[in-house]
């Protein structure tokens, strides 16, 4: 009876170089929304996704951020060409239905330093 | 845009005291949610709440929803130090599948 399961825990990234983040979800869901979390601060939605679609990404910066969920595997987002100011906890969430009184449990989340 | 606000933004209790954070919303919510996030950790959700006026009890914990569904409250009796964490809502309105997150409530329990 798995959760929400994300990897790595820890990422360490040098500028410019690129970040995955990877995200399974819990058995049985289809439903998968990424959020960003600063230090000291809430967290912000950035996408959601079902399988092999995005449904909502208009908390994804436009450039260098993107992300999947494909058929199989777990959902992926990637960020291009890291800079210092992306340095948060990435946390997925997800849910095994769109609607919007279904729970959302969240993966224990990727912690991504750039130095 | 949809703003959810929370307050007050630190809190610090002797170990039996009591504990209110409260949210509120800039527009209509359908249903809300809240999470307790330990230091290090990830978002635990706690409850939900759907209707107006609503009130719901989890041991030491009381959630309530307004009568507008613009805004709820949690509140915690004689907190106790494993009380200790940020404590964020997430409102959702009509129509929509995304959660905005509140700001967060940082819970400091002293023994």
């Amino acid at each position: 009876n798995a959760g929400v399961m994300q990897n790595p825990r820890h990422l360490v990234r040098r500028r410019g170089q690129e970040a995955r983040l990877r995200c399974s979800p819990m058995k049985g869901h289809s439903h998968v929304y990424w959020y960003r979390q600063l230090p000291e601060e809430g967290l912000k939605f950035m996408v959601y996704l079902q399988k092999e679609n995005i449904i909502d990404e208009s908390g994804m910066p436009k450039e260098r951020f993107s992300a999947e969920f494909p058929k199989e595997g777990p959902s992926i987002l990637r960020i291009q060409q890291v800079v210092r100011g992306d340095s948060a906890a990435y946390f997925c969430a997800s849910s095994g239905t769109e609607q919007s009184t279904d729970t959302q449990y969240f993966g224990p989340g990727t912690r991504l330093t750039v130095l | 845009g949809q703003q959810v606000m929370q307050i007050p933004q630190y809190q610090h209790v002797q170990e039996g005291e009591d504990f209110t954070t409260y949210c509120n919303s800039s527009t209509t919510l359908s249903n809300i949610q809240w999470y307790k996030q330990r230091p290090g950790g990830h978002p635990v959700f706690l409850i939900q709440l759907v209707k107006s006026g609503e009130v719901k009890k989890q041991k030491r914990l009381t959630f309530q929803f307004g009568e507008a569904k613009k805004n709820s409250s949690l509140h915690i009796t004689a907190t106790q130090t494993t009380d200790v964490g940020t404590y964020f809502c997430a409102g959702i309105t009509s129509g929509t599948y995304k959660y905005i997150f509140g700001t967060g409530t940082r819970l400091k329990v002293l023994a």
